[in-house]
Formats: C-alpha cells, sequence, structure tokens
C-alpha cells in the first residue's frame, strides 16, 4: 500500500517570500504519478503542479516548482514570491501508474498554508 | 467547460431523511469519483465509477447509495446517516485513458447530519 506523509501540519510565509512544502511517500511501485493540491476556504481541490516518476526532470509552474527525489521518495513544493492567494491548504498526493486510469489517489494529511502581508 | 458543478452546495439533514447528492460534469470524463472529506483531514476515497459502472467501492456503509445513470452525471443517495457522516462530500473527475491524469474537483457539498 502507499503511504503519503506531510510532516508540516502548518506553514507561514511573508507575502514575497519564499515557502517549500514536503512531502514524503512510501511505494514499491516504479511508474508512478505526484501531484500537489490546493484547497483554499472555497473548498475545491485545485491542481497545482504534477510530476511524472519516470521523468528526472522537476515539474515548474510558474512561481511553483517541485524538487523531486525519487530515490529518497520525495516530493517537496517550492512557492516563490507568495501572494496572499496562495493561502490554503495543501495536499500532496499519490497515484499509480495504471490502464484504465481508475485514479485511486492518495493524499497526504495537508499542510496549512498562510501567506502574511 | 471544465468544471464539476456539485449540488446541493450545503445540505442538513436529520437521520431518518433520504437525500441525494447530485454531481455533473461536460468534459466527457469517463471516470468519476466520490470522496468524503473530514474537517482539517484530508480527502478519503469512497467510490469510483468507470464507464458508469461501479470499479471501486471502499468499505463505504451501505446507507451511502452511489448511482451513474449517465456519462456526465454521478449521485450519491443518503439515507439513515449518522452524525459522524456530517462532512465535506466531494466529487471528481477523470478521463479514463489518459494515464496519470489528475483528477478535476467540484467545490463539494457540506452535510450536517442532525
Amino acid at each position: 500500500a502507499q503511504t503519503v506523509t506531510q510532516s508540516q501540519p502548518e506553514m507561514s510565509v511573508q507575502e514575497a517570500e519564499t515557502v517549500t512544502l514536503s512531502c514524503t511517500y512510501d511505494t514499491s511501485e516504479n511508474n508512478y504519478y505526484l501531484f500537489w493540491y490546493k484547497q483554499p476556504p472555497s473548498r475545491q481541490m485545485i491542481l497545482v503542479i504534477r510530476q511524472e516518476a519516470y521523468k528526472q526532470q522537476n515539474a515548474t509552474e510558474n512561481r511553483f516548482s517541485v524538487n523531486f527525489q525519487k530515490a529518497a521518495k520525495s516530493f517537496s513544493l517550492k512557492i516563490s514570491d507568495s501572494q496572499l492567494g496562495d493561502t490554503a491548504m495543501y495536499f500532496c498526493a499519490f497515484m499509480k501508474h495504471g490502464i484504465p486510469n481508475n485514479n485511486d489517489m492518495r493524499f497526504g494529511a495537508g499542510t496549512r498554508l498562510t501567506v502574511k502581508p | 467547460d471544465t468544471e464539476v458543478t456539485q449540488t446541493p452546495k450545503h445540505l442538513v439533514m436529520g437521520m431518518t431523511n433520504k437525500k441525494s447528492l447530485k454531481c455533473e460534469q461536460h468534459m466527457g470524463h469517463r471516470a468519476m469519483y466520490w470522496y468524503k472529506q473530514k474537517a482539517k483531514k484530508p480527502p478519503e476515497l469512497m467510490f469510483v465509477y468507470s464507464y458508469e459502472k461501479l470499479s471501486i467501492n471502499e468499505s463505504v456503509p451501505s446507507r451511502f447509495s452511489p448511482e451513474c445513470p449517465n456519462s456526465s452525471l454521478l449521485n450519491l443517495h443518503l439515507h439513515a446517516l449518522q452524525p459522524e457522516d456530517s462532512a465535506l462530500y466531494l466529487c471528481a473527475s477523470s478521463p479514463i485513458l489518459k494515464v496519470g491524469t489528475e483528477a478535476f474537483f467540484g467545490q463539494g457539498t457540506r452535510l450536517t447530519v442532525v
């Protein structure tokens, strides 16, 4: 079974600064996908970034980037130039590779990020 | 249209009531999901439908009854719930054959059982 661990229940950062959220996972699979989702007070889960395990290059999406260390089973999220709108709960998620894509997605416990003005 | 729409947004029901949660998407996704999320916890998978057929049931009590009448709609029928069933219920969808694609989530239904 796959487990996802987020060891930081809460974090805060000053506006315009950089923050890194940690995530580790445990799996015996070789092919899989990792995601960071954001859940603001509006409740909707919004995809921030995704990473394919077979890709060595770290994914980036504008101000968001990941540090994917496959051997260490680590998948951290870096948010640069933090904005007030980044305040949300952030969930790390793991999904096995599989066809059909039944999306058995497993989430970590989440990190509540507060961006302070 | 890249939205998953859930109705109602809020629901209060008694333990003897029967109610239904609805979810709709028009992205052509053939996999649809129900998740349950308690406060300050991650979403927990309840059910997965693939091509309108139930493919995963994570040992959910029978007082929760899912239904997928067509490829765009997903319902969750509720009957004789308990107060501990109060939670945010999230619906999601994804393209079934596009491996590794993320799920698209709705805004959820906040359910309170009294």
